[in-house]
């Protein structure tokens, strides 16, 4: 399978603990990006890079997200201190063109 | 404020009919438009686009067509098949750089046999 990836499917956390979602893009693809989707809404967009440049952030990226895409392949997203607010579904995107986004099949997250 | 509005958040149809999903948006900036198809736990597929060029783009059994002076487009799916009971989200990106894309919040369609 040569879809983007993402591990794990399902993370389920205490309040104020810290969790580290991952995602492999597809493998010839140069930008990445990281969604957030809560019940009843569409995807929102948290950040983007272009190789290993995070070149735009969401307001919706708290201090409290970071994200890194180290050698321009895989991604992680860090998420520390979660909140019950931070309980959603993370997707993350890959697209050679802009607005050819291939995505994941997201990451749930449930913060207890 | 929500930029891409799909303001019928459910659909019903029966199988062989026509879907039209809608959808409108209010960035003028806007240049290109995208239709993802969504199936419980998976991640959203690429369904079919059309830039702000062009008022109509066809493939296979779906169309979408734009109306910019109404800041409009639709998706028609014809015939409707079970298979296609999806949640469809209509989305926009904004020809300033490498924005990304905004999504509006989905229409779930039910294609009844």
């Amino acid at each position: 399978d040569t879809g983007v990836s993402q591990d794990p499917r399902h993370k389920i956390t205490k309040r104020g603990q810290n969790v580290t979602f991952r995602c492999d893009p597809i493998s010839e693809h140069n930008r990445l990006y990281w969604y957030r989707q809560t019940l009843g809404q569409g995807p929102e967009f948290l950040t983007y890079f272009q190789n290993e440049a995070q070149l735009e952030k969401s307001r919706l990226l708290s201090d409290r997200f970071s994200a890194e895409r180290p050698k321009g392949s895989f991604s992680t997203l860090e998420i520390q201190r979660t909140e019950q607010g931070d309980s959603a579904m993370y997707l993350c995107a890959s697209s050679l063109i802009a607005w050819e986004q291939f995505f994941g099949p997201g990451t749930r997250l449930t913060v207890l | 404020d929500q930029q891409v509005k799909q303001n019928s958040p459910s659909l019903s149809v029966q199988e062989g009919r026509i879907s039209i999903l809608n959808c409108d948006y209010t960035n003028s900036m806007f240049d290109y438009f995208l239709w993802y198809k969504k199936y419980p736990a998976e991640g959203p597929t690429f369904l079919i686009s059309i830039s702000s060029i062009k008022d109509k783009n066809e493939d296979g059994r779906f169309t979408v067509f734009l109306n910019k002076s109404a800041k409009h487009l639709s998706l028609h799916i014809v015939p409707s098949q079970p298979g296609d009971s999806a949640v469809y989200f209509c989305a926009a990106r904004s020809n300033s750089g490498n924005t990304p894309l905004v999504f509006g919040k989905g229409t779930r369609l039910s294609v009844i046999a």
